[in-house]
């Protein structure tokens, strides 16, 4: 069965305090990762794709970065408008698009 | 248009009653996809369209729910005798491929009481 896996569930962070976000997935044949921001109330926003291992992508404070078996979300010098929920997916091995998300992250900046 | 429109934003539905909800996906996507989120970040994914065909339907509990994207409309998912634990937020995404990130409308919230 496909799995991704976040971590961890919930972080909270001092504004300009860095960290970073897993999301670790046994999902064969990988045709992509993707990460989302999700505010309460709303939709999921896309942030990046990522397709194969060593890739890197950057959008203001944020970089995901792709291996083999995980990806990562570092946030570096964060702020309060950064607070949201992160979620991970990947399409599964079924052949079809049919996104597998994580549970997500809960993260809350602090000023 | 530039977004995944979806409407009505809340649904309040009595046990038993029909529901059903629109989706209109970014203009130049051909594939739709239907998720519910039921628990706080729990997705589950229901059906996809490529275009007006049925992609992948495998999520669908074919007894109650159905769903539909018809040329010149926006898409649709109905379900029939709505029950207690139908209750979520439903997401309509789309994308230009099947392997493309896909971009999600704003949900409806779906209440049944």
């Amino acid at each position: 069965e496909d799995q991704v896996t976040q971590s961890p569930e919930a972080l909270r962070l001092q504004e300009g305090e860095s960290s970073s976000l897993n999301c670790s997935y046994t999902v064969s044949g990988l045709r992509g990762l993707f990460w989302y921001r999700q505010d309460p109330g709303k939709g999921p926003e896309f942030l990046f794709t990522l397709y194969s291992a060593g890739e890197e992508k950057e959008k203001e404070r944020l970089k995901a970065t792709l291996t083999k078996k995980e990806s990562f979300l570092h946030i570096t010098a964060p702020k309060p408008e950064d607070s949201a929920t992160y979620l991970c997916a990947a399409p599964g091995d079924s052949g079809y698009s049919t996104l597998t998300f994580g549970k997500g992250t809960m993260l809350l900046v602090s000023p | 248009g530039e977004e995944v429109a979806q409407t009505p934003k809340h649904l309040v539905r009595g046990e038993g009653q029909k529901a059903k909800l629109y989706c209109a996906p970014i203009k130049g996507h051909s594939y739709v996809f239907w998720y519910q989120q039921v628990l706080k970040n729990e997705f589950k994914f229901l059906i996809s369209f490529q275009n007006e065909n049925v992609f992948d339907e495998t999520g669908m509990p074919k007894e109650r729910f159905s769903a539909k994207c018809l040329p010149n409309s926006p898409c649709s998912l109905e379900i029939q005798a709505t029950k207690l634990e139908d209750s979520a937020v439903y997401f309509c995404a789309s994308s230009q491929g099947a392997d493309n990130e896909q971009f999600f409308g704003p949900g409806t919230r779906l209440t049944v009481l």
